[in-house]
């Protein structure tokens, strides 16, 4: 069975400052993807970023990027130039890439992320 | 595109009274949608997974007698929470996935249930 951790239950930051929350998986799979997802006090579950386990290079997007880090079942989220509306919760998630995978998701506990003006 | 609506948003009822919850793809089709449970600062509890046609898939603890899901089409999933109990408020959040490029889930905004 596959488990996401993420040790960091809070943690905040200074605005315009750089922030690095972690993730550590658990699996047997050789292909899936891994995912950030950013839940606001809306609540509207947002996919900040996207990372397929094949691919070594990491993905960015915008001040969004990843540390993969397969070997050591690493997927660390890094924000740069933190805004207040990155303020939220923070999970990362893992699917599995098969044949026949309806794509559930296996989401981690959480990381609630505070941006201070 | 992508758009995943959820109604409705907010529902406050009595105990024992059953409510439903829709969740509805808007703009693709949906090969599988699938139901969550959160709790107060908590992460997503999976409690279900539906595809259209087919019976529900609940995950392990998950009273199917209680909570009742039709995936009547393609775009359309229902939750029905029956004989609602106080300890049955939550916010619930539904998510669809289509196929392609690979089985990226859009999220529902989510409800809100209170029971009295």
């Amino acid at each position: 069975a596959q488990t996401v951790t993420q040790s960091q239950p809070e943690m905040s930051v200074q605005e315009a400052e750089t922030v690095t929350l972690s993730c550590t998986y658990d699996t047997s799979e050789s292909n899936y993807y891994l995912f950030w997802y950013k839940q606001p006090p809306s609540r509207q579950m947002i996919l900040v970023i996207r990372q397929e386990a094949y691919k070594q290079q990491n993905a960015t997007e915008n001040r969004f990027s990843v540390n993969f880090q397969k070997a050591a079942k690493s997927f660390s989220l890094k924000i740069s130039d933190s805004q207040l509306g990155d303020t939220a919760m923070y999970f990362c998630a893992f699917m599995k890439q098969s044949r026949g995978s309806q794509g559930n998701l296996i989401f981690g506990k959480g990381t609630k992320l505070s941006v201070k003006p | 595109g992508a758009v995943v609506s959820q109604h409705p948003s907010r529902v406050i009822c009595k105990s024992g009274t059953s409510v439903k919850i829709e969740c509805r793809s808007l703009d693709f089709q949906a090969t599988t949608m699938f139901w969550y449970r959160q709790f107060p600062k908590q992460s997503l509890m999976l409690m279900a997974t539906s595809n259209e046609g087919s019976k529900a898939t609940y995950e392990q603890g998950v009273e199917k007698d209680k909570f009742l899901i039709n995936h009547a089409s393609l775009t359309l999933s229902t939750l029905t929470v029956t004989s609602a109990h106080p300890e049955d408020s939550s916010f619930y959040i539904c998510s669809a996935t289509r196929d392609y490029p690979y089985n990226e889930q859009f999220f529902g905004p989510g409800t809100r249930l209170t029971v009295l």
